[in-house]
Order: structure tokens, then sequence, then C-alpha cells
């Protein structure tokens, strides 16, 4: 099993709603990753989790709060969203390289709108 | 910090014609270097990487030459495909202090490719 696995695909949600986007891999990867992708622009990245612990936070507001329950599942909880937050928002795993960059698989995202 | 340049699309081309995406970079250090591809409605998916000078990566018939001389790291195919259509992301990633990759990838701006039969 090869595939990260994003759910819901799609989310519409108003700025007063609370939403969960959920993320799986089994591939026995210990680093998994939150980027965010406005349409026609590259990845963002906002949260990396090695080992199940917040290793990066690039600032990303608090209304966004991610979780990893366990090494397979990565989630990222929202609440009190603006519009602009309108995006695809991706997840991804890798191996923790050890001296190389490893690669990152990637989930096929979940589109968000905020109302 | 570090960046990634890549030419401006869109590209547009038929099929069976050679592709170029030209990509350059700036990092401190030594770097490995990416290419990702990105279908429509979909993640992002590896294509190729390089992880130190004169490294070679290919897959698909695309390949990129890491060339430290000239900070670049270009993608090459001798005959597009129709299938090829996407948009292509060149990377880059640093390890930390540690001597560990965190996946922080540093993305180009990204280059849309058309191939039409």
């Amino acid at each position: 099993d090869t595939e990260v696995t994003q759910t819901p695909k799609h989310l519409v949600m108003g700025m007063t709603n609370k939403k969960s986007l959920k993320c799986e891999q089994h591939m026995g990867h210990r680093a998994m990753y939150w980027y965010k992708q406005k349409a026609k622009k590259p990845p963002e990245l906002m949260f990396v989790y090695s080992y199940e612990k917040l290793s990066i936070n690039e600032s990303v507001p608090s209304r966004f709060s991610p979780e990893c329950p366990n090494s397979s599942l990565l989630n990222l909880h929202l609440h009190a969203l603006q519009p602009e937050d309108s995006a695809l928002y991706l997840c991804a795993s890798s191996q923790e390289g050890r001296g190389v960059a490893e690669k990152l698989f990637f989930g096929s995202g979940t589109q968000l709108s905020v109302l | 910090g570090d960046s990634v340049t890549q030419m401006e699309g869109p590209v547009t081309l038929s099929e069976e014609a050679f592709l170029t995406i030209n990509c350059t970079y700036t990092a401190t250090g030594y770097p490995s270097l990416f290419w990702y591809v990105q279908y429509p409605g979909e993640g992002l998916q590896l294509l190729l990487k390089a992880t130190k000078a004169d490294d070679k990566g290919s897959n698909k018939g695309f390949e990129a030459t890491y060339r430290k001389e000239t900070t670049s790291f270009h993608l090459e195919k001798g005959s597009v495909q129709v299938s090829d259509s996407a948009v292509y992301f060149c990377a880059l990633s640093q390890l930390n202090a540690g001597g560990t990759s965190y996946g922080k990838l540093t993305f180009g701006q990204g280059t849309i490719l058309t191939v039409h039969p």
C-alpha cells in the first residue's frame, strides 16, 4: 500500500463551523505533513509531524489545529476560518531521511471552500 | 533563504515534441532536487529526484541532471504524450542541522504543460 488517503475530498463550511480533515497512511512513515495549495500556486508547508510530535509549525494561524493521534493518522481541525483559507489542503508522508532528503507521498487533497 | 525559479508557462506542445522546462535554484549547502507532477484534481507525485551534483534522475522518459555549476535542474523529455499534460513543480529540500530531512520542500511556481494530439 503506497497511498496517502485524505477525507473528505470536498468540504464547504461557514466561518462559524468546526470541521476536521483526515489523513491516513499505512507505509510505516514516521513523518507526516500538511500543505496548503491555492489555485495555480505551489504548495506551502503548514505543519510537520515527526514520530507523532509536532516538529515544524510554519507560523500558521491558530484557527488551524493539527493532531497526530498515532503513526498512521493525521488530522487538521478547522475553526472560525476565513474565506481566504479556501484552498486545496494536501497531506503527505515520508520516511525520515538520514543523510538524504526523502521523497514525499502526497494524498489527493481536500478542496476546502469557506463561505 | 532557499528559492527555486521555474520557466514561465503555460507550455503548449504537439504530441511527440521535445520538452524542456527550465529550473534554477538558490540554496546554501547541498540540497536534494526534485521534480513533482500534479495531474488535474490530484495531489503531487514524485517524478524524479537527484541528491548530489552530476546525478541524473530519470523516470517515464523524463530526465533531469543536477548541475551545481549552473545551479540548475532542467526537466527534459524527448517525445511528449497527451497524457503528460499536467503541472510540473521543481523543488529542493535541505537536511536540517541534525542531518535528517523533515521534507520541507521549497517549490518553484509550477509550469503548466498542455500536449495536443
